[in-house]
Order: C-alpha cells, then sequence, then structure tokens
C-alpha cells in the first residue's frame, strides 16, 4: 500500500531533550516536506526536500533541523525542543515538485 | 505575496442539507494550484481535490462539487446532502510555484464543518 508513515505518533517530552519524529514513503516520491498544524493557522512550511541531499526551509524553520540521506526518508529532529514547538506534525511527499502532497498520519507532539 | 483565507472558521448543518465552504485566495502567479484537503475527527490530512489554474471547469465528484472563478479568486467547495460522516475541518491550499520543483502549499485556516443528525 502506498503511503506516508510517521513516528512515533504521540509524544510527550520535555524542554531541552533531544528528539527525532521519523518520516518515510515508499512511493519513490522526489519531494518530501514538514508541516506544522496550529489552531487558527492551517498547517505551515518548516523544511522541504527536493532530493537526496537536498534540503531547504520552509516558512517556521526555526528550531529544527532535517536531512536526506536517503529518498525514503526524511526526519525531522528537534535538538532542543521548547513549548512553543508543542503542536501537530505531518509529513508529506509528492512524485515531484509540483505534484499532489500526499501526508502522513501526523504526530502530536507536547512540549513540557 | 500567496494567501488563502476561509473566512468561515465553523459550520454546522443538519443532515441532508447542502454545505458551501468558501475559499479565497491571492496570488501574483498565472500558473498555480489550487487543492482541498479534509481532516476529519482521527486527525490524518485526506487529498480530495487538485485544480490548475488553467481549468476553469467546474467538477462533481459524487456528493461534492467545486467552484473555481478566477475572477474572483475563489475556489469553493459544496457537499451535497451533507452526513454526518462529512464532519471534518476543510482545508483549502494553494500551490506555491517556484522554479527547480520547489512545492510548498500555502493553507488557509481551515474550516470545521459539524454535520448533525
Amino acid at each position: 500500500e502506498a503511503q506516508v508513515t510517521q513516528n512515533p505518533r504521540y509524544l510527550i517530552t520535555v524542554t531541552g531533550k533531544k528528539l527525532t519524529v521519523t518520516c518515510s514513503q515508499n512511493m519513490n516520491h522526489e519531494y518530501m516536506s514538514w508541516y506544522r498544524q496550529d489552531p487558527g493557522l492551517g498547517l505551515r512550511q518548516i523544511y522541504y526536500s527536493m532530493n537526496v541531499e537536498v534540503t531547504d526551509k520552509g516558512d517556521v524553520p526555526e528550531g529544527y533541523k532535517v536531512s536526506r540521506k536517503e529518498k525514503r526518508n526524511f526526519p525531522l529532529i528537534l535538538e532542543s525542543p521548547s513549548p512553543n514547538q508543542t503542536s501537530l506534525y505531518f509529513c508529506a511527499s509528492s512524485l515531484w515538485g509540483r505534484d499532489t502532497q500526499y501526508f502522513g498520519p501526523g504526530t502530536r507532539l507536547t512540549v513540557l | 505575496a500567496q494567501k488563502v483565507t476561509q473566512a468561515q472558521t465553523e459550520i454546522s448543518v443538519v443532515e441532508k442539507e447542502d454545505v458551501t465552504l468558501d475559499c479565497v485566495y491571492e496570488t501574483r502567479d498565472t500558473t498555480y494550484y489550487l487543492f482541498w484537503y479534509k481532516q476529519p475527527p482521527s486527525g490524518e490530512l485526506v487529498f480530495l481535490i487538485r485544480r490548475n489554474s488553467f481549468d476553469e471547469q467546474n467538477e462533481i465528484s459524487g456528493r461534492y462539487s467545486w467552484n473555481f472563478q478566477k475572477s474572483t479568486s475563489s475556489f469553493n467547495f459544496t457537499i451535497t446532502a451533507s452526513q454526518v460522516v462529512d464532519s471534518a475541518v476543510y482545508f483549502c491550499a494553494l500551490s506555491e510555484p517556484f522554479g527547480g520543483g520547489y512545492n510548498k502549499l500555502i493553507f488557509g485556516a481551515g474550516t470545521r464543518l459539524a454535520v448533525h443528525p
């Protein structure tokens, strides 16, 4: 089944404790992206990647890191999480840049 | 700058009513894509439709229909004979074009639709 998977789905952590949210797609998509969803703001792009080893900042990249060492994986790293990063995070992928993006199931992160 | 406005924060209807979700967008580009996604209570984002800026033909898919009007920069979504399963948050999004395969979706704030029995 073609899909985007994220792990973990739920995470509660404390300020400053490094964490990684994994994202994987099995559709051989070139483009992958991370968004965060906050009430009243819709979804905003954090980082994106057009291909392996090619990543760039979206609209709200502060406090996040990403890497794209393999085509299928695009982990999101929070090196020192803060409470304002409490949010619902979505990974998305598309075949190429202008194609429809398909989203993972979301990761609900709470930073205390 | 690109922007998507969904002015209706919440809509509440009774089952079998028709409901229209409004979406107004702003862009200076002549080539762009518009999308609707559904987010049911379970939280995932489900792709509903993509429209490119050169295709103003309205689309119907079962009880769903979309009205794209470039003259008013609107891409409205109508659910006919709504059902309880339609209860969800609906997002309208604009694809911001860029060179080299870049693809960023600009989302509206979403409209929460509650369909009551």
